[in-house]
């Protein structure tokens, strides 16, 4: 069935370090969504991408959709503490079809 | 805007006991879906629809009924509660271009549900 995978499920680091979240579909994807939710939240979404190869970047966020559109990432670098939370990827595997949920990676950091 | 809104916040029921969960949207978004999230554990698609008069089910459906009489309102359905339904709701609205591709969806604030 359609499903989305990421890992890894937690990630603790040290204020400064680099993280990164991964996303794995075995099926092609026709666009890809991610979502940061911070502790007692509401996901908030931060960023779509739609074409084949794509990468995009907020200040310290970049987000890759594999030239395959089965694979997408994100990668924040020299984190801080602001971006502790659970960063989610969200699929949608054709046009007007349902937007499932990956299970979230779980970012905390070390001051 | 008041963008999408969840009713009520907080509920306690009893096993076998009905409720509604209300959702409603004022940005005229076709897409709207329900998610249920567990302790730990990512949001698990409940049921969605495309638009007025059209639902489908998603990852999760059993246990809940959906409908979708206006373009702002999905209500969610619990029939019968069990204890297993315990968790927090979060709905959600989203808007496509003309080609089909969503737009990034809104989340409603989520009702956290204990079924005891």
């Amino acid at each position: 069935g359609q499903q989305v995978m990421q890992i890894p499920q937690y990630q603790h680091v040290q204020e400064g370090e680099d993280f990164t979240t991964y996303c794995n579909s075995s099926t092609t994807l026709s666009n890809i969504q991610w979502y940061k939710q911070r502790p007692g939240g509401h996901p908030v979404f931060l960023i779509q991408l739609v074409k084949s190869g794509e990468v995009k970047k907020q200040k310290r966020l970049t987000f890759q959709f594999g030239e395959a559109k089965k694979n997408s990432s994100l990668h924040i670098t020299a984190t801080q503490t602001t971006d502790v939370g659970t960063y989610f990827c969200a699929g949608s595997y054709s046009s007007a079809s349902k937007i499932i949920f990956g299970s979230g990676t779980r970012l905390s950091i070390r001051p | 805007n008041a963008g999408v809104t969840q009713t009520p916040k907080f509920q306690v029921l009893k096993t076998g006991q009905s409720m509604t969960l209300q959702c409603a949207q004022d940005m005229n978004h076709e897409y709207m879906s329900w998610y249920r999230q567990d302790p730990g554990m990512g949001l698990r698609l409940i049921h969605y629809s495309v638009g007025a008069g059209i639902t489908d089910q998603g990852e999760v459906p059993n246990g809940y009924n959906v409908s979708r009489s206006t373009t702002e309102d999905f209500p969610l359905r619990l029939l019968s509660a069990a204890p297993s339904q315990t968790s927090v709701y979060f709905c959600a609205s989203s808007s496509r271009t003309s080609g089909g591709v969503y737009y990034e969806q809104f989340f409603g604030p989520g009702t956290r549900l204990t079924v005891l």
